[in-house]
């Protein structure tokens, strides 16, 4: 298994709190991602990370921030929670985006987050 | 927008057949399409990776085709086995080269009976 680690694996917050979500890996890949998912949704993209302190939006960011001051750590911070915002989170990783077949995408196990 | 589905949501077939998971894109301009599995409570697991130049790719019982110009791609598993249940979900890679953002599909829960 790639060695990627997300703290906590569960959590229960309260609306309005801010809550810190981390992905630790061990592969030294350049890429990793934060997903949600949601039923009926499927897997959606929140942030994505492209090298130290490099991010970009996904497709759902809004409500999210995210940091990397190293490359073994992506920090996802929902700024002020909100029921909408309960879902599963997975972190991805790759070692490439699109050169000749290192783009695979490897995932953690997922925090399961439920807001108040 | 890009939009990925996957027909049909559940699927239960008794053990030892052979069976095809249908996924379909709205862009056929894609860089690569990947399919994964995922056990409930767990994360995905990558099982094939196409590029668009490609149009199959094969694992073990696992072997994955794609059709760019009809935005198609289906996963057939041979000779099914109970270990074989699980959601398999596929996502393509509208972008490629830079950033890898995959957009996926609702998968397919599949149920191997013994």
């Amino acid at each position: 298994d790639a060695g990627i680690t997300q703290s906590p694996r569960h959590k229960v917050t309260e609306t309005g709190t801010p809550v810190t979500l981390r992905c630790h890996q061990t592969e030294n890949h350049r890429y990793m991602y934060w997903y949600r998912q949601d039923p009926g949704h499927g897997l959606r993209l929140i942030h994505y990370s492209y090298g130290v302190k490099d991010t970009d939006k996904g497709e759902v960011s809004d409500g999210y921030s995210v940091s990397r001051s190293k490359t073994e750590d992506f920090l996802l911070t929902l700024e002020s929670a909100t029921s909408s915002q309960t879902s599963v989170y997975f972190c991805a990783i790759s070692e490439s985006a699109g050169e000749g077949g290192r783009e695979k995408l490897f995932f953690g196990s997922g925090t399961q987050l439920s807001v108040l | 927008k890009q939009e990925v589905t996957q027909i049909p949501a559940a699927l239960s077939v008794p053990e030892g057949e052979n069976l095809v998971l249908n996924c379909s894109f709205t862009d056929s301009a894609i860089y690569n399409l990947q399919w994964f599995r995922q056990d409930p409570g767990k994360g995905l697991t990558s099982l094939l990776l196409i590029q668009s130049s490609q149009r199959e790719q094969t694992s073990g019982r696992l072997n994955a085709s794609l059709d760019k110009s009809s935005g198609r791609s289906t996963l057939y598993i041979a000779a099914s086995q109970p270990g074989d249940s699980a959601t398999y979900l596929c996502a393509v890679n509208p972008w490629g080269g830079a950033t890898n953002k995959l957009i996926f599909g609702t998968g397919t829960l599949l149920a191997v009976q013994p």
